[in-house]
């Protein structure tokens, strides 16, 4: 897998936009992005995945650069329910290392009332 | 998303036992699962793949002997801590793995976990 650089932790203040990035600058072509969060003793949330374009679900958007080397996950508008670690994750969508997920240390949101 | 259950979300034994931890896909059939471990403060480390009808495949470092693994239905793993120690304490989590075209799409879904205590 494709390795990603997150920061540690970061802050946002409830009811803003919390913008999360994630550098993957060796990123091959046919791996995805993938973002998860886990909040504390709880297993990991599946949030949204994408491959070249800009992704939006119920949770989140996903915004991915041109040239597919870096990322952010947008949460439109932070509760304190978003209050997690956000791991970034890049793999196959299929084939071989596309079952895994290898998770790095991930950020740590922490959303301030 | 799809739900996967983890059962128990706690345990506490004693040195020595066996500990039986169970993970079930509800609304879909997962031909692959994953168990994970969680020490505090750190990242998931993968245990295992298992692949339903056949042997689980054990990540470096893991026992295959002491983590047994069992993955009899496309909706149910089980994972068996035997003969737990105090160091086996940890965070196990599940997960499963919906196939192609099915409307989860490839994506892993994570059980709850299960944290496991060792006296």
């Amino acid at each position: 897998d494709a390795k990603t650089t997150q920061p540690p932790s970061m802050d946002c203040a409830e009811g803003r936009a919390a913008n999360l990035p994630c550098n993957h600058s060796t990123i091959s072509g046919n791996e995805y992005v993938y973002w998860y969060r886990q909040i504390h003793s709880q297993g990991p949330q599946y949030i949204i995945h994408g491959l070249k374009n800009n992704e939006t679900n119920e949770m989140a958007s996903l915004i991915i650069t041109e040239d597919r080397k870096s990322s952010t996950l947008i949460l439109p508008h932070a509760t304190l329910r978003d209050t997690a670690v956000y791991y970034c994750i890049v793999r196959p969508y299929s084939g071989a290392g596309s079952y895994q997920l290898t998770f790095g240390k991930g950020t740590k949101l922490s959303v301030i009332p | 998303g799809a739900v996967v259950s983890q059962h128990p979300s706690r345990v506490i034994c004693k040195s020595g036992t066996s500990v039986k931890i169970e993970c079930r896909s509800l609304d879909f059939q997962a031909t692959t699962m994953f168990w994970y471990r969680q020490f505090p403060k750190q990242s998931l480390m993968l245990m295992a793949t298992s692949n339903e009808g056949s042997k689980a495949t054990y990540e470096q470092g893991v026992e295959k002997d002491k983590f047994l693994i069992n993955h009899a239905s496309l909706t149910l793993s089980t994972l068996t801590v035997t003969s737990a120690h105090p160091e086996d304490s940890s965070f196990y989590i599940c997960s499963a793995r919906a196939p192609s075209g099915s409307i989860a799409k490839n994506i892993q879904y994570f059980g709850a976990g299960t944290r496991l205590s060792v006296l």
